[in-house]
């Protein structure tokens, strides 16, 4: 059965770098893995998508090993506007599968 | 371009009662699909429609059902409403041309309150 397992919270503090790792021991090989940010009655939002290696964009990376069996999402120097709660999300193309995780509660302090 | 909207964005039943709720995608997005997201819960997924045919369910009972017009707009249902369907209810939309790893647009939610 797929499964995506993150840790339920973390701690930072501002200015720090912040790495968030999923867990999805059963990811097919078409899958590919995208992490959401989600703030207190808002819907969450998309931050960034990969399939393998690292990727990159203007607001954090994606480093994905070779096994392809997990997943950290990297937050460089972050603020107090960067608690939130984060989700990953095993997306599977071959039968329109979502897979989500749990969500990481992430608190930043100053 | 505008965002996933849904209406109602609040809403107080009483238990035993119906609700419908309304979303609209991204305009050009084909698929809309339904979360439920309870406090302390994360994201549990209800259904997926696209091209007015749901083609993927979560594991919810019956009594809550949706459906999608020619015009991507969806519609979900609750009947026999319960004490425990008090929740922020979540649609969201993509466009489908790269099958499942089009990007998910959430909207900004309807929070039910059951009574």
């Amino acid at each position: 059965l797929a499964k995506t397992t993150q840790p339920i919270s973390m701690d930072s503090y501002e200015g720090q770098e912040v790495n968030i790792t999923c867990s999805h021991n059963n990811i097919a090989t078409n899958d590919y893995i995208t992490w959401y940010q989600q703030f207190p009655s808002q819907g969450p939002r998309f931050i960034i998508q990969g399939y393998k290696t690292k990727v990159t964009n203007e607001v954090a990376s994606l480093f994905i090993p070779a096994d392809r069996k997990s997943s950290t999402l990297s937050l460089p120097r972050v603020s107090l506007s960067d608690t939130a709660v984060y989700y990953c999300l095993v997306i599977r193309d071959s039968n329109y599968q979502l897979i989500w995780g749990a969500g990481t509660k992430l608190i930043i302090k100053p | 371009k505008a965002g996933v909207t849904q209406t109602p964005r609040y809403l107080i039943k009483t238990r035993g009662q119906q609700v419908t709720l309304s979303c609209s995608p991204i305009s050009g997005h084909r698929s809309v699909s339904w979360y439920q997201q309870t406090p302390g819960q994360g994201l549990q997924f209800l259904f997926e429609y696209f091209s007015e045919t749901q083609r993927n369910k979560g594991n919810f009972p019956g009594r809550f059902s949706g459906r999608q017009f020619s015009n991507s707009r969806s519609e979900m249902n609750v009947s026999t409403l319960e004490l425990g369907d008090s929740a922020l209810y979540l649609c969201a939309s993509r466009r489908i041309d790269r099958g499942l790893t089009d990007t998910q647009y959430f909207g900004p939610g309807t929070r039910l309150t059951v009574l």
